[in-house]
């Protein structure tokens, strides 16, 4: 059974940075893309972030580029998310998604991560 | 960026209706669209890839047809469990979400 596993998240000051972590089972890790996706209060879905199986090739919404940064070790079947520079607009459930191909469908999800950043 | 816009923002129907809700992207994606459903407090769930394929453990009910920019998810006789948000989202290039559809009891 595929299990991706978000964890991470909590509260934090806008300026600050965080570092979310999707441990991933059931599937052979190494060999699939993986993508962040977050949702903001009541809000829409977000794709912000894709790697590839290999980290050969890594891919970022403008919202967060420059500030965000995506890596994978497959050793550890670990996908990660650094954020710097935070900001209010950040706070959001943040989720990792396996996809079958480069951009999607998006076929698992994990359970997400919330990430509050407020003062 | 491809633009994807969903409608109506809400739709309201009352159990055994049939419903189709619609995804129009900014450009031509052939058959890039996929469809998934979001519960309250839950991850979203994949329904429909590729505009028109069907998922295993999906039911039977919930189907897609479209190509190039218009694209519709139908769901022939809701069920009570279906009320929820549906997205569209694009993978003709970085993936992009529609804002939602919400399908709510009337």
């Amino acid at each position: 059974e595929v299990q991706l596993v978000e964890s991470g998240g909590g509260l934090v000051q806008p300026g600050s940075s965080l570092k979310l972590s999707c441990v991933a089972s059931g599937f052979t890790f190494s060999s699939y893309n993986m993508h962040w996706i977050r949702q903001a209060p009541k809000k829409g879905l977000e794709w912000i972030a894709l790697i590839y199986y290999d980290s050969s090739n890594k891919y970022y919404a403008d919202s967060v580029k420059g500030r965000f940064t995506i890596s994978r070790d497959n050793s550890k079947n670990t996908l990660y998310l650094e954020m710097n520079s935070l900001r209010s607009e950040d706070t959001a459930m943040y989720y990792c998604a396996k996809s079958a191909f480069e951009l999607g469908p998006f076929a698992y999800w994990g359970q997400g991560t919330l990430v509050t950043v407020s003062s | 960026d491809i633009v994807l816009t969903q409608s109506p923002a809400t739709l309201s129907v009352t159990p055994g209706e049939s419903v189709s809700l619609s995804c129009r992207a900014s450009q031509g994606i052939s058959t890039s669209i996929h469809w998934y459903q979001q519960k309250s407090n839950e991850s979203p769930r994949l329904l429909i890839k590729y505009a028109s394929q069907s998922i295993s453990g999906i039911p039977s009910r919930f189907s897609g047809s479209g190509s190039g920019t218009d694209f519709t998810l139908s769901i022939n006789r809701v069920e009570s469990e279906d009320f929820s948000v549906y997205y569209c989202q694009q993978s003709y290039s970085l993936p992009t979400f529609g804002a939602g559809t919400k399908l709510e009891l009337k």
